[in-house]
């Protein structure tokens, strides 16, 4: 069964902080994906990646960094956090092989907290 | 204006009935959309799919495209409580190309 997972569900950091944001999949997808969900605005992509190393930035990266060390794992880094990073944060990951749908798996995601 | 656009509801409707859901895009590049299902507290999961424009079906759910109007539908037939749901419509310019996701609509279906 299509599994990803992702670090935490619930999440409260102060303003400042360093923020780490994890994601596994373990169906051997080359793609993965990060977004954030807001209400009104939907899914907005903030980095993606299509190979180990390999990142790319989507169409919201700023005050976000990303690292893919292993093909397997996607981490989400908010250098120093603020209060409008306050989100829901969704992994995603597909790949290549998917055909024509291009199916992205989501986790369930992350609800962050900022103070 | 928003590159996708979709009445965020939320839409309420008693058990039974037809549903439409709907999103326009301003992007004519746009050749794959999508349908995607969101229950609370899960990330989204992926329920149809069509290439270019006409119908599609699949079970209780058809879905539309209509690329001259930049318009598509999702309609669910003899709606369950079980379809509670938003729906988050998407969209890409080709094979591997990224998606554009509409904000979702918010469906109850009231038993």
């Amino acid at each position: 069964d299509v599994k990803v997972t992702q670090s935490s569900r619930y999440l409260v950091k102060r303003t400042g902080e360093k923020v780490f944001l994890e994601c596994v999949q373990d169906m051997d997808h080359e793609n993965m994906f990060w977004y954030r969900q807001d209400p009104g605005l939907g899914l907005r992509l903030i980095y993606f990646s299509y190979d180990v190393k390999m990142k790319e930035k989507g169409d919201i990266p700023e005050g976000y960094s990303v690292s893919r060390e292993k093909k397997e794992r996607f981490s989400l880094i908010l250098e120093s956090a603020s209060t409008n990073q306050t989100s829901m944060y969704l992994c995603a990951s597909s790949s290549l092989a998917g055909g024509p749908s291009y199916e992205q798996f989501f986790g369930p995601g992350t609800r962050l907290t900022v103070l | 204006q928003k590159e996708v656009e979709q009445d965020p509801g939320p839409l309420s409707v008693p058990e039974g009935a037809i549903v439409s859901l709907n999103c326009t895009y301003s992007n004519s590049a746009f050749q794959y959309f999508m349908w995607y299902r969101q229950y609370s507290r899960k990330g989204p999961e992926l329920l149809m799919y069509t290439y270019s424009s006409g119908n599609k079906e699949d079970g209780r759910f058809t879905a539309q495209v209509d690329k001259s109007s930049k318009y598509i539908s999702l309609f669910i037939r003899d709606s369950q409580p079980s379809d509670s749901a938003t729906y988050l419509c998407a969209m890409s310019r080709g094979y591997g190309q990224n998606f554009v996701f509409g904000p979702g609509t918010r469906l109850s279906v009231l038993p």
